[in-house]
């Protein structure tokens, strides 16, 4: 079975430096990662996948991930944040064998201070 | 282009009740998919639908949840009767059949008292 996991509840950043949130990964086979960001109230939206291809994956509103097969790892990065990135992230990982079932992490709640 | 469409957008029912969710996915959008997410979590699968069939409803509570997709198009989650730890938000989401993407509508969040 698959499984994500976000290490971290909350990250608390001041707004202009770089924001970190860590995700692992445990799959049998080829990992499909995503991560998702939900604003209160509001549904997921999507930020960036990684299929294949370059480890260093961009994506939308600025942020970037890594993928590291070595370390089943799959961490979203900001260089420089700002305070309307505070929201709620998930990182998922999709099951091809599961009708592309997403199965999500925990959920890491990031605060962008002024 | 329209998002995926899910209504209401709140609910507060008292428990015993029964309630309805309804989602209307983006055009061309075979697969459909529910999920629910409680509070602090992260969303888990509820049903998935491809077209009107219902292939992989292993994580539904049978007992008391129901789905159904008429025509392949809308779909409508139902709980009856309802209880107190069936407050949560229920997602609905379709997968673009180019790449694979899901969309995730905006939810419903059901209030159980």
């Amino acid at each position: 079975a698959q499984s994500v996991a976000q290490p971290e509840d909350q990250v608390n950043v001041a707004e202009g430096n770089p924001l970190t949130v860590k995700c692992t990964y445990s799959v049998s086979g080829n990992p499909y990662l995503f991560w998702y960001v939900q604003y209160p109230n509001r549904g997921l939206q999507f930020l960036l996948k990684y299929i294949t291809g370059d480890n260093l994956v961009k994506g939308s509103y600025g942020f970037e991930a890594e993928f590291n097969k070595s370390q089943t790892s799959f961490h979203l990065k900001k260089p420089s944040a700002l305070v309307s990135d505070s929201a709620l992230y998930f990182c998922a990982v999709r099951d091809p064998a599961a009708g592309n079932k997403l199965t999500f992490g925990g959920g890491t709640r990031v605060l962008v201070k002024p | 282009e329209a998002g995926v469409v899910q209504s209401p957008r709140y609910k507060i029912i008292e428990k015993k009740q029964p309630v309805a969710f309804w989602c209307n996915p983006i055009s061309g959008h075979n697969t459909l998919y529910w999920y629910r997410q409680n509070l602090g979590q992260g969303p888990e699968l509820l049903i998935r639908y491809e077209n009107e069939e219902a292939v992989d409803d292993s994580q539904l509570p049978k007992d008391r949840f129901s789905a159904e997709r008429l025509k392949g198009v809308d779909s409508t989650l139902k709980i009856q009767p309802a209880e107190l730890g069936d407050s949560a938000v229920y997602l609905c989401a379709t997968t673009d059949p180019l790449d694979y993407e899901q969309y995730f509508g905006p939810g419903t969040r059901l209030t159980v008292t």
